[in-house]
């Protein structure tokens, strides 16, 4: 069955660094991109960008280019989102969501920036 | 980029009541919208992609339509389980987006 493994919750300070990771299991990792996806509390969805775990470059929300960088491995069909420059408006639960259709959703990863 | 709005915000409603969410796209999308239900402290849920096409698993009370800019989801014979907050979401070009959201909740 299709899986999306999130890593642990995080706890950072302001203008430090996190870094996500998505472990896909179930299907042929290359064969669909890989979505991020944020949720502050009490608000509503906001998609952060797109990666391909093909190859090729990934597209980010404009909002946070520069501050973001998506990655994978195919060795361990992974797929990392890293968000630089934390700031308290960055606390939220972070998700990653398989494909272009997304139809498989993470856990989720709370990130507490304080 | 595109926006889309979600009406209502909210909702109220009972078992066994029929209820529609309409979400607005601000440029022509085609087809290229997704819904998902959301519960409290759980991920989303994906429902309906393609508009219309139910994702495996999701029971058929739900139901989706429309093309372009206006779309509906639907829920016929409303079940207890089925009280959350539904987004939808467009994939017709980059950046993606979602709706505002729309909390279906008991009357």
């Amino acid at each position: 069955q299709v899986q999306l493994m999130q890593s642990g919750a995080e706890v950072k300070k302001p203008g430090a660094s996190v870094r996500i990771s998505c472990t896909a299991s179930g299907y042929i990792f290359t064969s669909q991109y890989i979505n991020w996806v944020r949720q502050a509390p009490g608000q509503g969805l906001e998609w952060m960008g797109i990666i391909n775990p093909s190859g090729g470059s990934p597209t980010y929300q404009q909002k946070f280019e520069g501050r973001v960088t998506m990655t994978r491995d195919t060795s361990t069909t992974t797929v990392y989102m890293e968000l630089s420059g934390l700031r308290s408006d960055d606390t939220a639960v972070y998700y990653c969501a398989r494909g272009k259709r997304i139809d498989y959703w993470g856990q989720g990863t709370p990130v507490t920036v304080s | 980029d595109i926006q889309l709005t979600q009406s209502p915000s909210s909702l109220s409603a009972s078992v066994g009541d029929r209820v529609t969410i309409t979400c607005r796209a601000s440029h022509d999308i085609k087809r290229y919208l997704a819904w998902f239900q959301q519960k409290p402290g759980e991920a989303p849920k994906s429902l309906i992609y393609d508009a219309s096409s139910l994702q495996s698993g999701v029971p058929s009370r739900f139901s989706g339509s429309g093309s372009g800019t206006v779309f509906t989801l639907s829920i016929s014979s409303l079940q207890p389980g089925d009280f959350a907050t539904y987004y939808c979401q467009h994939y017709n070009h980059y950046p993606y987006s979602f709706g505002q959201g729309t909390k279906l909740e008991i009357k």
